[in-house]
């Protein structure tokens, strides 16, 4: 079964600073791997997808690279703004075709 | 606006009541999910309909029975409910169940009393 780990669980920088999320996933058998954006009482919004045969995506400040073989990926926010704060969470898409999502880093950045 | 609609967006109920969560996709997407988020817990996938045919059903109490009468809406029916079922439903649409970015709805917050 997968387990989709996310560390840290809570992150508070302050504006400015370029954010590092981390996500690890136990089997490396894997279709693609999403991280997503979730504000406080609302649904998930899709960041990037990064498929198995990739090592990063990049889409404006934000880079999410992915290590299938060590179980990794890593999301970079570049230049963090208050309107960054959310939690964000990694969801690996798995050859069983199960999607496994880890339980979130929720992220501050003070002004 | 995500293209993703769910209703209500609250919802309490007893244990002996039952209501039905409602959603709806406006992507043309064939594939649609219902997810179950508690507190401090990672996403528990409940069922996955494609072309309106369920392909996955991940271990879910009788008590939620999903129905998709067509490839946009999707509805979970609650019944007999219990307080630890207490959790934000969130729906999820694709364009496939393979390899297709996610689009989720903003949830129902279910309260069971």
């Amino acid at each position: 079964k997968q387990e989709v780990t996310q560390i840290p669980a809570a992150l508070s920088v302050p504006e400015g600073e370029n954010l590092v999320l981390n996500c690890s996933f136990t089997d490396s058998a894997i279709y693609n791997l999403q991280w997503f954006r979730q504000d406080p009482g609302k649904g998930l919004t899709s960041l990037l997808l990064i498929q198995s045969s990739q090592r990063e995506q990049t889409s404006g400040r934000l880079n999410a690279s992915l290590d299938k073989s060590s179980g990794r990926s890593t999301l970079y926010i570049a230049a963090s703004q208050p309107g960054d704060s959310a939690t964000y969470l990694c969801a690996v898409f798995s050859n069983d075709y199960k999607l496994s999502f880890g339980a979130g880093t929720t992220v501050t950045v003070r002004a | 606006e995500t293209g993703v609609t769910q209703t209500p967006r609250h919802l309490v109920m007893g244990m002996t009541n039952k209501k039905s969560l409602k959603c709806e996709q406006h992507l043309g997407h064939n594939a649609m999910y219902w997810y179950k988020q508690s507190a401090k817990k990672p996403l528990e996938l409940m069922f996955v309909y494609s072309l309106e045919e369920r392909v996955e059903n991940n271990s879910v109490p009788s008590r939620f029975s999903p129905e998709c009468p067509n490839s946009s809406h999707l509805f979970l029916h609650l019944h007999t409910l219990q307080p630890e079922d207490s959790a934000l439903y969130l729906c999820a649409s694709s364009q496939e169940v393979v390899d297709s970015p996610l689009h989720f709805g903003n949830g129902t917050r279910l309260t069971v009393t």
